[in-house]
């Protein structure tokens, strides 16, 4: 079935630094590819996602790059603050009639003042 | 606009008794989509609904099921509970028929003892 694998699952780095989580993904038909943070006792929310048509999208401190190829995609994070810490979740939609996004197991990261 | 909406926030229950979760969906949206959090298992799919109707299921026992009432909102049952049923239950909503951008509300952390 559909997978996608996410690492590293925890990372650790001071502020101002930057941070780089990778994901890869199983199903070669899917076409979109959201990040969430979620944050101690909330829900996930989505900071930033991308389209297969799309090779790169940036918003702020943040981008994701996608290489349909090799089924991966990326998340940097620049200038981390302190506010960032929280656990991220990589995700890939399915096809097929049976749309739904397929999650990472997430990874923790802290930034440290 | 009110987000998506989780009731209760906490639930504990005895092994065997049933759980029922609710989901209020932005206003709006049609789609409701359950998922499980279980500690460091990431995201797993329970159900989909859209417009009355299950649409999809995960990889989940019959002991989970739901439904979607008229005004969307939704509703998951786990009867039988057994204890790795703890978790925390997230439902997301969408516009449109598609897992694209879920919004997800707080979750509803079920515990079973």
């Amino acid at each position: 079935g559909e997978n996608v694998e996410q690492h590293p699952s925890t990372l650790s780095v001071q502020e101002g630094d930057s941070a780089v989580i990778k994901c890869t993904y199983s199903d070669s038909a899917s076409n979109y590819f959201p990040w969430y943070k979620q944050e101690l006792g909330k829900g996930p929310q989505l900071i930033i996602d991308i389209r297969s048509n799309v090779g790169e999208k940036k918003d702020q401190r943040i981008a994701v790059t996608l290489n349909k190829t090799a089924k991966h995609f990326s998340l940097h994070i620049t200038e981390t603050q302190p506010e960032d810490s929280a656990v991220y979740f990589c995700a890939a939609s399915t096809q097929g009639g049976s749309e739904k996004l397929v999650f990472g197991k997430g990874m923790k990261l802290t930034v440290n003042p | 606009e009110a987000g998506v909406t989780q009731s209760p926030t906490h639930l504990i229950k005895t092994r065997g008794q049933q759980a029922t979760l609710r989901c209020s969906p932005i206003s709006g949206h049609t789609s409701v989509y359950w998922y499980q959090q279980a500690l460091g298992l990431g995201l797993q799919f329970l159900l989909w609904y859209d417009e009355g109707e299950e649409r999809n299921r995960g990889n989940f026992p019959p002991r989970f099921s739901g439904r979607q009432f008229p005004n969307y909102s939704s509703e998951l049952n786990v009867n039988a509970l057994e204890l790795e049923d703890s978790a925390l239950y997230l439902c997301a909503s969408t516009l449109e028929p598609r897992p694209y951008g879920y919004t997800f509300g707080s979750g509803t952390r079920l515990t079973v003892v």
